[in-house]
């Protein structure tokens, strides 16, 4: 079974500075999928990013990118020009293609406030 | 209007109630399940179903049930209701097997 860990519970940042949020992942596959939805106060979740496995080219999204570093199991979330809107919770998730149907993997979640 | 509508958007109820949270979309999508989410736990897959007659039990399945009454709607009832099965439900869709899943508002669940 997959396992996704995301290790920071709460991280801050300054409006218009950058941050990094880290998730790690388990899996015996090599085709899956790694998502990053965002969750804001209204609680709808939102895709933010996705990134396949087999693409070596890390994902971008105007100020969202990620860093996927698939020998270590690591993709993480970089935000750029923070602003408020971007207050949040952050998941990590994971989809294995092969043998599940797309159905996602959580990671638990980390919640980023962006002060003014 | 949403294309994946969940209702109620809050429900408050007594242990030992039957609970059904009801799911419809738009989208057209064969590929529906049910989440629940707990502080710290992420979503947590509790159901799904790739058409009307393909019903498959998740991660946390039990005490729950789930009805797949057309393509368009999904239910998931909670058939006795316990205070530990309160928490936050998504209903969420897709369309091929290598297209993202869209999520409904959600609906949140207490259980007294």
């Amino acid at each position: 079974a997959q396992t996704v860990t995301q290790s920071q519970p709460e991280m801050s940042v300054q409006e218009a500075e950058t941050v990094t949020l880290s998730c790690t992942y388990d899996t015996s596959e090599s085709n899956y999928y790694l998502f990053w939805y965002k969750q804001p106060p209204s609680r709808q979740m939102i895709l933010v990013i996705r990134q396949e496995a087999y693409k070596q080219q890390n994902a971008t999204e105007n100020r969202f990118s990620v860093n996927f570093q698939k020998a270590a199991k690591s993709f993480s979330l970089k935000i750029s020009d923070s602003q408020l809107g971007d207050t949040a919770m952050y998941f990590c998730a994971f989809a294995d293609y092969n043998n599940a149907g797309n159905m996602l993997t959580f990671g638990g979640g980390t919640r980023l406030m962006v002060k003014p | 209007d949403a294309d994946v509508t969940q209702t109620p958007r809050n429900r408050i109820t007594k242990t030992g109630k039957r609970i059904m949270l009801e799911c419809s979309q738009t989208k057209g999508h064969d590929r529906m399940y049910w989440y629940r989410q707990d502080p710290g736990l992420g979503l947590r897959l509790i159901y799904y179903s790739f058409d009307v007659k393909d019903i498959n039990k998740g991660e946390i399945s039990d005490g729950y049930s789930v009805s797949r009454q057309a393509q368009a709607k999904f239910s998931l009832s909670l058939e006795s209701a316990i205070p530990n099965q309160t928490a936050l439900y998504f209903c969420a869709t897709s369309g091929t097997w290598d297209q993202p899943q869209h999520f409904g508002d959600g609906t949140r669940l207490s259980i007294l």
